[in-house]
């Protein structure tokens, strides 16, 4: 059982460069969510999915996109990074419906925008 | 959720108890208390979580006051492992959506 996985552990970017983030969990959980942290900061939302084909926006949805077409899968797109865009970013996933309030964390992707 | 209050950080020796206050006292009747810990940057790892009566688990023990308004995190028995950031979250939402603070920073020395 992996539980949450997220790939890469590490990137570099250049300003103006695209690309995605991806997360998975094999736990069937309905929610997912993305959040970055800054450093000395706590984690801060940014998207979420609480079902395949919906998703929704956190604190910090601006400058990402998200997607949910499967239950497995709940991939970040950043269009055009942006300097401010580096972070940690940790994916997380939770299922009420099998009676766990608790969230499983990815061990999260370390995002330099230069 | 409600706003979580927490010390910005802690010393704890080895081997005794570390006890985490968290003020909430705007919590509302229907939001738990959950704490999470995270290590040395890696993702956060759930703690354990409560409405009302205290709970305890294999980590740690919660006691949430009778008002609601506030509650401790106790590890029992602190060891050099458990240095971390502790965060504290009241919310309705099911490790949904979780609006972390900026926690407490525990320091267990030997």
């Amino acid at each position: 059982n992996a539980g949450v996985t997220q790939t890469p552990k590490f990137q570099v970017l250049k300003t103006g460069q695209s690309m995605t983030l991806q997360c998975a969990q094999d736990m069937n959980h309905e929610y997912m969510s993305w959040y970055r942290q800054d450093p000395g900061m706590g984690l801060r939302l940014i998207h979420y999915s609480v079902g395949a084909g919906i998703t929704d926006q956190g604190e910090v949805p601006n400058g990402y996109n998200v997607s949910r077409s499967t239950t497995e899968d709940f991939p970040l797109r950043l269009l055009s990074a942006a300097p401010s865009q580096t972070s940690v970013y940790f994916c997380a996933s939770s299922s009420p419906g099998q009676g766990n309030t608790e969230a499983f964390f990815g061990q999260g992707t370390r995002l330099t925008v230069v | 959720d409600a706003k979580t209050t927490q010390p910005t950080s802690m010393d704890c020796a080895e081997g005794r108890a570390a006890n985490l206050p968290c003020n909430h006292s705007t919590i509302s009747g229907n939001e738990y208390v959950y704490w999470y810990r995270q290590i040395h940057s890696q993702g956060p790892q759930y703690i354990i979580h409560g409405l009302k009566n205290n709970e305890t688990n294999e980590m740690a023990s919660l006691i949430i006051t009778e008002d609601r308004k506030s509650s401790t995190l106790i590890l029992p028995h602190a060891t050099l492992r458990d240095t971390a950031v502790y965060y504290c979250i009241a919310t309705m939402e099911y490790g949904n959506k979780l609006v972390f603070g900026a926690g407490t920073i525990l320091r267990v020395k030997s």
